[in-house]
């Protein structure tokens, strides 16, 4: 069974502070991805990373996939109330044609103004 | 926005009832899948579907079926409700490399 361990559960921060929450497991994975989530709400798809190594910006938040796909981290510069939410990765397992994905059990974060 | 809608959004039921949730898309989209999240186990796929009539299993899937008839619907069906049911739904379609998640339904088994 492939497990997505996520770390730290809960951040709360000042803004203005800058985070890492990190993602972590022993199974290879095809692609990695990172969700935010708001109360009351389905997760929303912030990125994607397929390959080994890479690394995607998107504004603020900077995103990298392990070399052996095994991990990956989200960086957030500057951090904002509006970041507040729950963080969640989720890998694509390895081989078929379903693209199943496994989720990590979330990084609760709080950004305090 | 999305074009795949839930419902109901919030259903309380009793134990030992049927319930039945639906997901809607208005995409076409091929794979469907249904997730429980409960608070420290974070999404789990309980079954998932790759075109019309055909279903597999997830991960969590003992006490619930599912049926897909036409492209757009995917129905979640729990033949006899339990009080360890009680969780928040999410449907999901894929697209792309993504997943867009409806905005889940909450459901409570007395």
């Amino acid at each position: 069974t492939q497990l997505l361990e996520q770390s730290p559960q809960f951040l709360s921060i000042q803004e203005g502070e800058n985070l890492t929450v990190y993602c972590n497991s022993s199974s290879v994975f095809s692609s990695l991805q990172w969700y935010r989530q708001e109360p009351g709400e389905g997760p929303v798809l912030l990125v994607t990373v397929v390959t080994g190594g890479e690394v995607k910006k998107l504004k603020r938040l900077t995103f990298q996939f392990g070399d052996a796909r095994k991990d990956s981290s989200l960086h957030i510069t500057a951090a904002q109330p509006g970041d507040t939410g729950l963080y969640l990765c989720a890998g694509a397992a390895t081989g078929g044609a379903t693209n199943k994905l496994i989720f990590g059990t979330g990084t609760l974060l709080a950004v305090q103004p | 926005d999305a074009g795949i809608t839930q419902s109901p959004r919030h259903k309380v039921t009793e134990t030992g009832t049927p319930v039945t949730l639906r997901c809607h898309q208005t995409e076409n989209h091929r794979y469907m899948y249904w997730y429980r999240q409960d608070p420290g186990h974070g999404l789990r796929l309980i079954h998932y579907s790759y075109g019309v009539k055909d279903t597999d299993k997830g991960e969590v899937s003992d006490g619930y079926s599912v049926s897909r008839s036409k492209t757009e619907d995917f129905l979640l069906t729990l033949e006899s409700a339990t009080s360890s049911q009680t969780s928040v739904y999410f449907c999901a379609i894929r697209r792309g490399d993504g997943y867009t998640f409806g905005s889940g339904t909450r459901l409570t088994v007395v």
